[in-house]
């Protein structure tokens, strides 16, 4: 079956360290594939995504790329804020209907001033 | 920005009782699920509704379990007769459709802790 992979945690970094989160995936399909964030006390926001091999999602300082040949997403940043502190999860959406989604672990990231 | 909205945030409950967990998904959305997160470990899939009826369900989703959409609203979770290991983080989405650039909307979650 489907399934994602992260990297373990927590990571503690100090404000304008580059970021690299690791993932990798295994999917019988041709998933899209999401990064997910959660802020304290909040839910799961979209971080951003990409739909197809080579595709470069994007937002706020955040990148990952869909690399097919070596089934990753990992997500950087090259100079993390302390509002970057947050839970991170990496997901895949499998092709079909209803797709549902399949979360890795998630990783605490947390930046100090 | 419509959001999802799940309440209770917390839900204290005893072995054995039921519980409902509620969502008001975003307005125009037609696919809604339910995921929990058990302390420490993955978000995983409970179970996916469209069209009134359920569409796919993980093993997780056993008797126990129920979704209901009783009005054009709200989104519920039932567990008739919670156990221990019940106790987690569930989560509610939504979204429009289900072609590849289609995002599901998180709500913020229910913690629920079974005593």
């Amino acid at each position: 079956g489907d399934s994602v992979t992260q990297m373990e945690g927590p990571v503690t970094l100090s404000e304008e360290a580059f970021l690299t989160i690791n993932c990798t995936y295994t999917a019988t399909g041709y998933p899209s594939l999401f990064w997910y964030v959660q802020y304290p006390g909040e839910g799961l926001q979209l971080l951003l995504k990409a739909t197809k091999a080579d595709d470069k999602g994007s937002n706020k300082g955040f990148e990952a790329t869909y690399r097919k040949e070596t089934t990753s997403f990992h997500l950087e940043k090259g100079s993390v804020q302390v509002s970057d502190s947050a839970v991170y999860f990496c997901a895949l959406r499998d092709t079909g209907a209803n797709s549902k989604l399949t979360f890795g672990k998630g990783i605490t990231l947390s930046v100090r001033p | 920005e419509p959001e999802v909205t799940q309440t209770p945030s917390h839900q204290v409950t005893q072995m054995g009782q039921e519980v409902i967990l509620r969502c008001v998904p975003i307005s125009n959305h037609l696919y809604f699920y339910w995921y929990r997160q058990i302390l420490g470990q993955k978000v995983e899939f409970l179970v996916s509704f469209y069209n009134n009826e359920i569409s796919e369900k993980s093993e997780i989703f056993d008797d126990q379990f129920s979704v209901e959409r009783p009005d054009g609203s709200n989104f519920t979770l039932k567990i008739r007769s919670t156990k221990l290991e019940d106790s987690a983080m569930y989560f509610c989405a939504s979204t429009w459709g289900t072609g590849r650039e289609n995002i599901q909307y998180f709500g913020a979650g229910t913690r629920l802790s079974v005593l």
